[in-house]
């Protein structure tokens, strides 16, 4: 258990409307990363963080905004949600003291509908 | 161009039988970390098993083993004695060199596996 929680776990929305989901960790990760899964597309990266206050985008990053003001928090944010954004998301960290392998832990996603 | 290739949207395979799912990748980058994740029907993303490119054995964790061949770019996952319990859904991912890049995994489509009692 990597302390990954992340709230809410399912939203049902309108379009246009603004929506931020948070992913929060408890042990002190430099690295956490939003993806979004997709039938058909696995996981595709949105946001990433390297640190507070350093974000980078992701290969589908269009229509999401990320923050991170503190180490435990990883904030990503539809400014105005649209129909294509249905999907499941998940909040990743990059355990660099886990093993030799750096592998990413996963928390247990939110469910979003955009109608 | 797709990095990570699954080909097989679905398979089965009997209880206690050995099964192998595919897994194609293509990168320039000669140093590259290759993982594959289980996803059960609650949703969650489990990790199984990880090679390095440079590794010279195969990675092997339990039941799990990575049939890595480098020159066809291929890290197949191979589960043996089969468990209803490994229905899910299994990705492989690839994660290129690169502190710049944030160590980002590229997943392939996933493979979904239905063990048959």
């Amino acid at each position: 258990d990597a302390g990954i929680t992340q709230s809410p776990r399912h939203k049902v929305t309108e379009t246009g409307t603004p929506v931020t989901l948070r992913c929060h960790q408890t042990e002190n990760h430099r690295y956490m990363y939003w993806y979004r899964q997709d039938p058909g597309h696995g996981l595709r990266l949105i946001h990433y963080s390297y640190g507070v206050k350093d974000t980078d985008k992701g290969e589908v990053s269009d229509g999401y905004s990320v923050s991170r003001s503190k180490t435990e928090d990883f904030l990503l944010t539809l400014e105005s949600a649209t129909s294509s954004q249905t999907s499941v998301y998940f909040c990743a960290i990059r355990d660099l003291r886990a093993s030799s392998y750096n592998e990413q832990f996963f928390g247990p996603g939110t469910r979003l509908t955009v109608l | 161009a797709q990095k990570i290739t699954q080909t097989q949207p679905g398979m089965f395979v009997q209880e206690k039988e050995a099964v192998t799912l595919d897994c194609t990748y293509d990168t320039s980058d000669p140093s590259y970390g290759l993982f594959w994740y289980k996803q059960p029907s609650s949703g969650e993303m489990i990790f199984l098993i990880y090679q390095g490119s440079y590794d010279q054995q195969n990675a092997t964790e339990g039941r799990y083993s990575l049939n890595f061949q480098k020159a066809r770019k291929s890290a197949n996952l191979v589960i043996s004695a089969s468990q209803l319990g490994d229905s899910a859904m299994y990705f492989c991912a690839m994660r290129e060199r690169g502190e710049t890049s944030g160590s980002r995994l590229t997943f392939g489509e996933g493979t979904q596996l239905t063990v048959n009692p």
